[in-house]
């Protein structure tokens, strides 16, 4: 059981240019979320999905998009990056019959 | 969702009881207590949560006062390892069940 997995764990890339984080789960979860943190700060929500097909906006979406296929994939894709999506990601599961979210690793992005 | 309100930072002594504040006067009725913590750059880690009674698990108890507006965390023999910062997060246990951050408290635990 590996729980929430993200990949890439580094990952630099020039302004302009397009990459597409990765986050599966194993844990059958219907909901998962991505979330990013800058420096010292705390975690704020880019986008959610209640199940496969759903997808919705949270709190910093603009610049990001999301598709959940399957119940076990929720991809994070960046167009056109830009020096202000530098961050750390975080991708996370909760599931009904679990106590709180499962987080990943994290995919630490630097835009130069 | 409520909001908290954390101490941004806090001390404790290795071998010490670490007691951890937070404050939600605006907590509804069917709002739960949610605690995580972030050591270092990991992801954040479910501690334990609550809704008007006492909790305990194997990580830490969670203490809500009877009004429910505000709880303690309570590490009770912290370590070097519990160095972290903490989230207390109020909401509801249904739905799309989305947390939003704050700040946290740094806990530092000292030897």
């Amino acid at each position: 059981n590996a729980g929430v997995t993200q990949t890439p764990k580094f990952r630099i890339l020039k302004i302009g240019q397009s990459m597409t984080l990765q986050c599966t789960q194993d844990m059958n979860h219907n909901y998962m979320y991505w979330y990013r943190q800058d420096p010292g700060m705390g975690l704020k929500l880019i986008y959610y999905s209640v199940g496969a097909g759903i997808t919705d906006k949270g709190e910093v979406p603009n610049g990001y998009n999301v598709s959940r296929s399957t119940t076990e994939d929720f991809p994070l894709r960046l167009e056109l990056a830009a020096p202000s999506q530098t961050s750390v990601y975080f991708c996370a599961s909760w599931g009904d019959r679990s106590y709180g979210y499962t987080f990943g690793s994290g995919t630490r992005l630097t835009v130069v | 969702d409520a909001k908290t309100t954390q101490p941004p930072s806090m001390d404790c002594a290795e071998g010490r009881a670490a007691n951890l504040p937070c404050n939600h006067s605006t907590i509804s009725g069917n709002e739960y207590v949610y605690w995580y913590r972030q050591i270092h750059s990991q992801g954040p880690q479910y501690i334990i949560h609550g809704l008007k009674n006492n909790e305990t698990n194997e990580m830490a108890s969670l203490i809500i006062t009877e009004d429910r507006k505000s709880s303690t965390l309570i590490l009770p023999h912290a370590t070097l390892r519990d160095t972290a910062v903490y989230y207390c997060i109020v909401r509801v246990a249904s739905g799309a069940q989305k947390l939003v951050f704050g700040q946290g408290t740094r806990l530092t635990i000292n030897p």
